[in-house]
């Protein structure tokens, strides 16, 4: 069963860079796309983007100007970076395991969730 | 964008009943939906993928029906541990969208 361990700082200032990394293990990230969703807390769900072993990604229209991922294979590990931050953005980062199916994806292994709060 | 709309947004039920979740999509989007369950403190659990395949490990009680642009999830007796919050979440066109939830919680 693959385990996905989210890991960042709690608190990013206004017009900084959020980054948060997370952790791959019992399995490896050299299969499937991996992706980030967000939850402001009390809200619904925003899905990020995606990125393939190879550094392939797509992102959400709403936020490419502004998302950054990469992978890291010898680590296990892949990584969100979101510029010039403001207070909506601070949210919890969830980080999954993206499944596919005769073109049907979902979402099947979640890591823990981040928070991240944005404020000066 | 396709935008998934959920009803109730909340719903108020007793441990056995049966409880039925809709989910309408703003075009078609064939069978390409799965449902969530998220607990408070918790991450999203997967539930059902493509519309109707239930996730290994999740209970029977759980179903999905529906194709196109409207699509339900059922819980058939309800137990305690399924008060929570329930998404669904279409993967037919980027950006990938969810619904703004159904909380269910105990009557």
């Amino acid at each position: 069963q693959v385990q996905l361990q989210g890991s960042g700082p709690g608190l990013v200032k206004p017009s900084e860079t959020l980054s948060v990394t997370c952790t791959v293990s019992d399995g490896s990230i050299s299969t499937y796309y991996w992706s980030w969703i967000r939850q402001p807390p009390g809200k619904g769900l925003e899905w990020i983007g995606h990125i393939f072993y190879t550094g392939s990604a797509d992102y959400n229209p709403s936020l490419r100007s502004r998302v950054t991922m990469s992978v890291d294979t010898s680590k296990n590990q892949f990584s969100l970076s979101l510029s010039s931050v403001t207070a909506a953005d601070t949210a919890f980062y969830y980080c999954a395991r993206r499944r596919a199916r005769a073109g049907v994806n979902w979402f099947d292994s979640w890591g823990q969730g981040t928070l991240v709060t944005v404020s000066s | 964008d396709i935008q998934m709309t959920q009803s109730p947004s909340s719903l108020s039920a007793s441990v056995g009943d049966r409880v039925t979740i809709t989910c309408r999509a703003s075009q078609n989007i064939d069978n390409y939906l799965n449902w969530y369950q998220q607990k408070p403190g918790k991450a999203p659990k997967l539930l059902i993928y493509a519309a109707s395949s239930l996730q290994s490990g999740v209970p029977s009680r759980f179903s999905g029906t529906g194709s196109g642009t409207a699509f339900t999830l059922t819980l058939s007796s309800l137990q305690p541990e399924d008060f929570a919050t329930y998404y669904c979440q279409q993967s037919y066109s980027p950006p990938l969208t969810f619904g703004l939830g159904t909380k269910l919680d105990i009557k």
